[in-house]
């Protein structure tokens, strides 16, 4: 099916474990984005990619690694877990000639880490 | 990053019009007005943009003041399925990348 993907949808770890949560995108689109979202608060930008093999911090990067090999796959891992890296994860990604710069995002992942 | 404040909830009445109000004060010019909402249980959609001029779309309608320090998203005649946090985000002219920027939103009950 087109549009974007996040594989698992649910995930739980222990600590110290490392976890790659997996984003797919049928879209073709440069820019994808990676976003957690804790209870009670708003997203907060983790990484980002502009286009393959070019990515950049967001506002929280500490813990996380991203790769993007390919225009359709941005993977987002925890290389080592840590109980405050529970959260829903929120891949997104965007058309670079889009000017309204509407971001499409997926259903999310819900990790938790214990 | 440029700072919006929203209300934390609103409360409205099906099939009644709902006014989100969005303050931005520090907005500079060239900073577009963004809004999103995010049903339960889902990511966030895409609902409406505008920079100067009032805009409408499908889903609703962007009021924006003359001063560009605020603006409100108005919804015609709330659904149940409207029932969402809604964001209101300031995405920087000069941005290639379009990075949002979420604030804590506002959560709108509509009730039957």
């Amino acid at each position: 099916d087109a549009g974007i993907t996040q594989s698992p949808r649910y995930k739980i770890t222990e600590t110290g474990r490392q976890v790659t949560l997996m984003c797919h995108q049928t879209w073709s689109h440069s820019y994808m984005f990676w976003y957690r979202q804790d209870l009670g608060h708003g997203l907060r930008l983790i990484y980002y990619s502009a286009a393959a093999d070019i990515t950049d911090k967001g506002e929280v990067p500490d813990g996380y690694v991203v790769s993007r090999s390919k225009t359709e796959n941005f993977p987002l891992t925890l290389e080592s877990a840590t109980r405050s890296q529970t959260s829903v994860y929120f891949c997104a990604s965007r058309s670079y000639t889009s000017t309204s710069y509407e971001q499409y995002f997926g259903p999310g992942t819900r990790l938790t880490v214990t | 990053d440029a700072k919006t404040t929203q209300p934390n909830s609103m409360e409205s009445n099906e099939e009644e019009p709902v006014h989100l109000p969005c303050n931005h004060s520090t907005i500079s010019g060239t900073d577009y007005i963004h809004w999103y909402r995010q049903l339960p249980s889902q990511g966030p959609e895409y609902v409406i943009h505008g920079l100067t001029s009032n805009v409408n779309n499908r889903m609703a309608s962007l009021a924006i003041a003359e001063d560009r320090k605020s603006s409100t998203l108005i919804l015609h005649r709330a659904t149940l399925r409207d029932a969402a946090v809604y964001y209101c985000i300031l995405l920087l002219g000069s941005s290639n990348t379009g990075k949002l920027i979420f604030g804590q939103g506002t959560t709108l009950q509509v009730k039957p």
